[in-house]
This record gives C-alpha cells, sequence and structure tokens, in this order.
C-alpha cells in the first residue's frame, strides 16, 4: 500500500515569514495529493489539492509543488499569520484511486507573533 | 448548511465494553469513511462504505466494526472496547459525482477507555 512521510513534524515560524511542509510518497500511481488543515479542536478542511497532471497550484498565500519523478510535494505558506497555527496534513490517494487517501502524520506549525 | 454529524461527542467507557460511534450526513454524499487520529500518527483509515452494500476495511480494521444503515448513516463499533482504543476517531464522506476526491470530515468524537 501507499506510504507517505511528512516533515518536519513541528515548524515554528515568525509572523510573515514563510513556512515549507514536505511530503513524499512511495505508490507511483498516486494521482491525487490534498493538503488538509486541522486547527486546535475542530475538524480536518481541506485547504488545497493538486492532480498529478499539474506541477504547481496556488490559491493566494499557500501553493503546493509536486514532483512526480521524485515523488514528492509540499506546501508553501507565504506571509505567515497567527492564524495559520496549526496542525497541517499531507494525503495521496492510494493507488491511483478517487476513494482512499493515505494520509501522513502531520506537521504542528506555529506562528509567533 | 449541509454537513457531518458525528454523536457523541465525546465518550468514556470501560474496557470490555461495547460502544458505538454514530455519523449522519446531509451531503447527499455515497462514500462514507471512519478514521482514528493518535497524536504523531495522522489519520489511519478504520472502514470506508461506497453504499449500504458495500464496506470494506482499511488499515487498521481489527476490533471495529461498522454499520451503513443508510445512504446518511454509518456507524462505528467497538465491541470489546480496550485502553489502546483510547483516540479521536472521525468519520469523513465524498461524493462519487463530483469526482470523488475531496473528503469532508465531521466535528469528530473523542474517546476514552479506562
Amino acid at each position: 500500500g501507499e506510504n507517505v512521510e511528512q516533515h518536519p513534524s513541528t515548524l515554528s515560524v515568525q509572523e510573515g515569514d514563510s513556512a515549507v511542509i514536505k511530503c513524499t510518497y512511495s505508490d507511483s500511481a498516486s494521482n491525487y495529493f490534498p493538503w488538509y488543515k486541522q486547527e486546535l479542536g475542530k475538524r480536518p478542511q481541506l485547504i488545497i489539492d493538486i492532480r498529478s497532471n499539474v506541477g504547481e497550484k496556488k490559491d493566494q498565500r499557500i501553493a503546493v509543488t509536486l514532483n512526480k519523478t521524485a515523488k514528492h510535494f509540499s506546501l508553501h505558506i507565504t506571509e505567515t499569520q497567527p492564524e495559520d497555527s496549526a496542525v497541517y496534513f499531507c494525503a495521496a490517494s492510494e493507488g491511483g484511486s478517487n476513494y482512499k487517501l493515505t494520509f501522513g502524520k502531520g506537521t504542528l506549525l506555529t506562528v509567533n507573533p | 448548511d449541509a454537513d457531518v454529524t458525528q454523536t457523541p461527542r465525546n465518550r468514556i467507557t470501560k474496557t470490555g465494553k461495547r460502544i458505538m460511534l454514530e455519523c449522519s450526513q446531509t451531503k447527499g454524499h455515497d462514500r462514507m469513511y471512519w478514521y482514528r487520529q493518535d497524536p504523531g500518527l495522522g489519520l489511519r483509515l478504520i472502514y470506508y462504505s461506497f453504499d449500504v452494500k458495500d464496506i470494506n476495511k482499511g488499515e487498521i480494521s481489527d476490533g471495529y466494526s461498522v454499520s451503513r444503515q443508510a445512504q446518511a448513516k454509518f456507524s462505528l463499533s467497538l465491541e470489546s472496547a480496550i485502553p489502546n482504543q483510547t483516540a479521536l476517531y472521525f468519520c469523513a464522506t465524498s461524493d462519487l459525482g463530483t469526482g470523488g476526491y475531496e473528503q469532508y470530515f465531521g466535528p469528530g468524537t473523542r474517546l476514552t477507555v479506562t
């Protein structure tokens, strides 16, 4: 099955700095890579996703890049704000399916004012 | 707004007891999932269902069972709870009609087994 590794497990940045979280996956058939944000005590919510036919996708201050050859993808947050503080999870679709996701272990991002 | 709901939100139970966690959705989605979240371990899939007649095991199904009573309801049971089943449990849904990829999570049930 799919294996997703996520790094770092914790990340602390100053407000206004950029943050980068990286994930690698093992299944070359995976074709969908979402990122979820989970604020303290809340449910995970999708913030951005990318399909395997695209190398980069942006949405305001967040972007995701995908390198299929190296089997890794990254989340980039620019101009971080205190409300960006949360746990972020990457995931990959298992076996190229559109119904089964394998999640990374999460990154706790803290943005210091 | 269409949503995914879970009951109870918090539950404390004793070792050996049977317990059921319930999930309901008003999104009209066909697919439903149960995950458990443990600190430092991310979200791990317990069971998933495409419709009331289609139930599939995930990566950590041992000690758990599920029932899809209707398209909108998916229950998770712990037949004989043990302390290492203490975790945060999430239900999620996805919609084949819109591609099936994005999963929408419920608010979670915090379960403590003493």
